[in-house]
Order: C-alpha cells, then structure tokens, then sequence
C-alpha cells in the first residue's frame, strides 16, 4: 500500500529564509508519480509539481525546487528567501500505475508553512 | 486555462435536506474526482470518474451520490447528511485516468450540515 509521509507539522521561519518541506513516500510500484500542492488559506488545492519515477533530476522553477532521490523515497522541496506569499499549507501527494486506472492521490498529512514579515 | 469551477462555495444544510454540489471544466479531461477534506487534514478521495463512468467508490456511505451528466460536470448528490459530513468537498480534473497526470482543483465548497 503506498503511504506519504510528511513529519514536519508547522514551520514557522521569519521572511527571505530558506526552507525545506520533507516527503518520504512508500510504494510497491516502480512506477510512480509524485506530486506537491499548496493549500493557501483560500483552500484552493494549487497544483506545484509533478515527478514520475524515473526522473530523478532535480527541478528549479523560480524560487521554488525539488529534491528528488529514490534512494531515500525522498521528494523534498525547498523554497529559496521566502515570502509571506508562501504562507499556506503544502501536501506531497502519490500516484502509483499499478492499478491501471486512476486512483486519485494518496496525500501526506500536509506542513503548515508560516512566513513571518 | 486550468480552471475547475465548483458551485456554490458555501452551503448550509440540514440533516433532512437533498441538495447537490456542481463541479466544471473545460480543459477537456477525462477524469473527474471528488475529495473530501476535515479541517487540517489532507483530502480524501471519495470518487473517481473516467470517462464519464464511476471507476472508483471509495466506500463512500450511500448519502452521498455522484453523477457525470457529461464529460465536462461532476455533480455530488446529498441527501440525510450527518453533522460529521461537514467538510471541504473538492472537485479535481486530469487529461487522463492514470495515475501520471495531474489533477487540478476547484476551490472547493465549503459544506455544514446542522
């Protein structure tokens, strides 16, 4: 059974400060695909990112990137001088490919990011 | 455009009440999702279509009941909620039904049953 893992609840960092948001996933597939979200307080899932699992290069949009190593079933995400704009709650999600259909997304439990002016 | 459009964003029912949930899009997907989601906790998926067809239920009570009238809308038929059904319901697309495509989310209805 695939499971997300996400052990940072909160993190509250002060503006302009690096941050990094944990993922550990597990899954049976060799096939996968996984996926970030942010949650802004308006409650609009907003779609980040998406990584199958053969691709493991690392990605960079912006001040946004990915850390992704199947060595670990790590897919962490740092955001690079923070804003107040990046407040919101942020869930790594799981796909597998196993079931031939969709499944939905198996999500973590989610890492309530506070930036503080 | 990646807009899913969800209607209406509040709703107050109570537990004798039927009312429906809409969800559109017209980014020409093929699969369609509802999630449901409690106060800081993750989405849970509740049901999956695929090509207009049912593909998954995920042992959702039968008080909840979806329906694909077309390719483009998702609507979520409830009937003799509970108090601990209120939640955020999520409406989600993807191009496809497997599992290597994004889904992209509406804003979501803001549920409270009374």
């Amino acid at each position: 059974a695939q499971k997300v893992t996400q052990a940072q609840t909160e993190i509250s960092v002060v503006e302009k400060e690096d941050v990094t948001l944990d993922c550990v996933y597990e899954t049976r597939d060799t096939t996968y695909y996984l996926f970030w979200y942010k949650q802004p307080p308006s409650g609009e899932l907003v779609f980040l990112i998406r990584r199958n699992s053969f691709d493991e290069q690392n990605e960079i949009s912006g001040r946004y990137s990915w850390n992704f190593q199947k060595s670990t079933s790590s897919f962490n995400f740092t955001i690079t001088a923070s804003q107040v704009v990046d407040s919101a709650v942020y869930f790594c999600a799981l796909s597998e490919m196993s079931g031939g259909g969709a499944d939905g997304l198996t999500f973590g439990k989610g890492t309530h990011l506070i930036i503080q002016p | 455009d990646t807009e899913v459009t969800q209607t209406p964003k509040h709703l107050v029912m109570g537990m004798t009440n039927k009312k429906s949930l809409k969800c559109e899009q017209h980014m020409g997907h093929r699969a369609m999702y509802w999630y449901k989601q409690k106060a800081k906790k993750p989405p849970e998926l509740m049901f999956v279509y695929s090509y207009e067809k049912l593909s998954i239920n995920e042992s959702v009570p039968s008080r909840f009941s979806p329906e694909c009238p077309n390719s483009s809308l998702l609507n979520l038929h409830l009937h003799a909620l509970q108090p601990e059904d209120s939640a955020l319901y999520l409406c989600a697309s993807s191009q496809g039904n497997t599992g290597g495509y994004e889904q992209y989310f509406g804003p979501g209805t803001r549920l409270t049953v009374t």
